[in-house]
């Protein structure tokens, strides 16, 4: 079975960069037609999509983040990664990584990874 | 962008009953519903896809309905474990989800 494990650092400072990776287990992330996704959770906004990377690289991200990040994949490591820029406070989350389940134009998902938390502060 | 509404935001329940949680969209999202149980610590897993098909595993106790705007889950007979957070998610557009129901135990 699929199994997700993300990763980085805990902390990050007010404009830096966040940068997490989600290794993959039990399926390559280059084969297949669903997508990798990546998601967060915050007590003041909730659960939020992110967006999707398909096993050849195309992206599709949410429009609210859209300017701010990107996603690729290391085909050498089996492994997603997030990339989130001029981090603020807002940003403070738990960060999930996720397969599309299914569904035709956007995914709902299954399985998650089990989630690591990312602080962001000075 | 489709909001998601919740309804109770706490169910208070005692095992062995009935629970009916709901959830609404802003604008009609077709049957691309899902529906995901937190518990605490751990990720969301998914339950229900396609407003009434069961996820590989999940009870057969654990049951979806409704269509357009309006979604209900329902959990026929409370176990232990069921006390937990759920949310609902709609992927008929952009995926969002909605602030969850913490069903607690009476």
């Amino acid at each position: 079975q699929v199994q997700l494990q993300e990763s980085g650092p805990g902390l990050v400072k007010p404009s830096q960069t966040l940068s997490l990776t989600c290794a993959v287990s039990g399926a390559s992330i280059t084969s297949g037609s669903s997508p990798w996704n990546w998601l967060r959770q915050s007590a003041e906004k909730g659960l939020v999509w992110i967006g999707r990377i398909y096993s050849g690289g195309t992206t599709t991200y949410n429009p609210s983040l859209k300017s701010r990040v990107t996603m690729t994949l290391d085909k050498s490591k089996n492994q997603v990664s997030l990339k989130l820029t001029s981090v603020t406070a807002a940003d403070t989350a738990v960060y999930y990584c996720a397969r599309a389940g299914g569904g035709l134009i956007m995914p709902f998902f299954d399985p998650w990874g089990q989630g690591t938390l990312v602080t962001v502060s000075s | 962008e489709v909001v998601m509404t919740q309804s109770p935001a706490i169910l208070s329940v005692s095992p062995g009953e009935g629970a009916t949680l709901s959830c609404r969209a802003s604008q009609s999202v077709s049957s691309n519903l899902a529906w995901y149980q937190q518990k605490p610590g751990q990720a969301p897993r998914l339950l229900i896809y396609a407003t009434s098909t069961r996820a590989t595993g999940i009870p057969v106790r654990f049951s979806g309905s409704g269509s357009g705007t309006d979604f209900t889950l329902t959990i026929s007979s409370l176990q232990s474990e069921d006390f937990a957070l759920y949310f609902c998610q709609q992927y008929n557009n952009w995926p969002s989800f909605g602030p969850g129901t913490k069903v607690e135990i009476k």
